[in-house]
């Protein structure tokens, strides 16, 4: 499965849009893009995954370049509930595991 | 969304004794489930991977001798730590997967295991 590049931690005000960035310039064509996040202390949440065209659903968008080597997972108004551990993920999807790296620390500030 | 839960939430115990971690999936039957463990301060990392009726698979520098993952059914998998030693406290969690799809996968709550 490709790598994935995030920055390490991030901070946005409360009732803010956060724009999570994550780089995956190896990625193949049969790979997904995946995002899931951890509240400390507690197992991860799905959140959001795409392929190619952006999505968007009750928690989150995913934007996805049009040449697939990075995405944004976008937060449209953060909560302080929103502050976890988030991981972007690529891959292939069927039959394949969950990888975890070291993902971005976001912060939601009162 | 499906749930998954795990027991015990926490566990204390002595040095050289076993504890076995229990992971259900409440309302879906899991066709595999899987076995993280995370160090403080640091991602989770894959131990294994198992289906329903069949050895785990595990992954590269776990023990499987120490490590004991039994998945009985399609609704449980157990993981037993044997001869604990201060090194294996970490957070275990387990995931159940409903379908072929990554996005299909839930997450239990976790166990804090502290050894002794």
């Amino acid at each position: 499965d490709a790598k994935t590049t995030q920055p390490t931690s991030m901070d946005c005000a409360e009732g803010r849009a956060a724009n999570l960035p994550c780089n995956h310039s190896t990625i193949s064509g049969n790979e997904y893009v995946y995002w899931y996040r951890q509240i400390h202390s507690q197992g991860p949440q799905y959140i959001i995954h795409g392929l190619k065209n952006n999505e968007t659903n009750e928690m989150a968008s995913l934007i996805i370049t049009e040449d697939r080597k990075s995405s944004t997972l976008i937060l449209p108004h953060a909560t302080l509930r929103d502050t976890a551990v988030y991981y972007c993920i690529v891959a292939t999807g069927a039959n394949s595991k969950l990888t975890f790296g070291k993902g971005i620390t976001l912060s939601v500030r009162p | 969304g499906a749930v998954v839960s795990q027991h015990p939430s926490w566990v204390i115990c002595k040095s050289g004794t076993s504890v076995k971690i229990e992971c259900r999936s409440l309302d879906f039957q899991a066709t595999t489930m899987f076995w993280y463990r995370q160090f403080p301060k640091q991602s989770l990392m894959l131990m294994a991977t198992s289906n329903e009726g069949s050895k785990a698979t595990y992954e590269q520098g776990v023990e499987k001798d120490k490590f004991l993952i039994n998945h009985a059914s399609l609704t449980l998998s157990t993981l037993t730590v044997t001869s604990a030693h201060p090194e294996d406290s970490s957070f275990y969690i387990c995931s159940a997967r409903t379908g072929q799809g990554l996005f299909e996968q839930y997450f239990g709550p976790g166990t804090r295991l502290t050894v002794t």
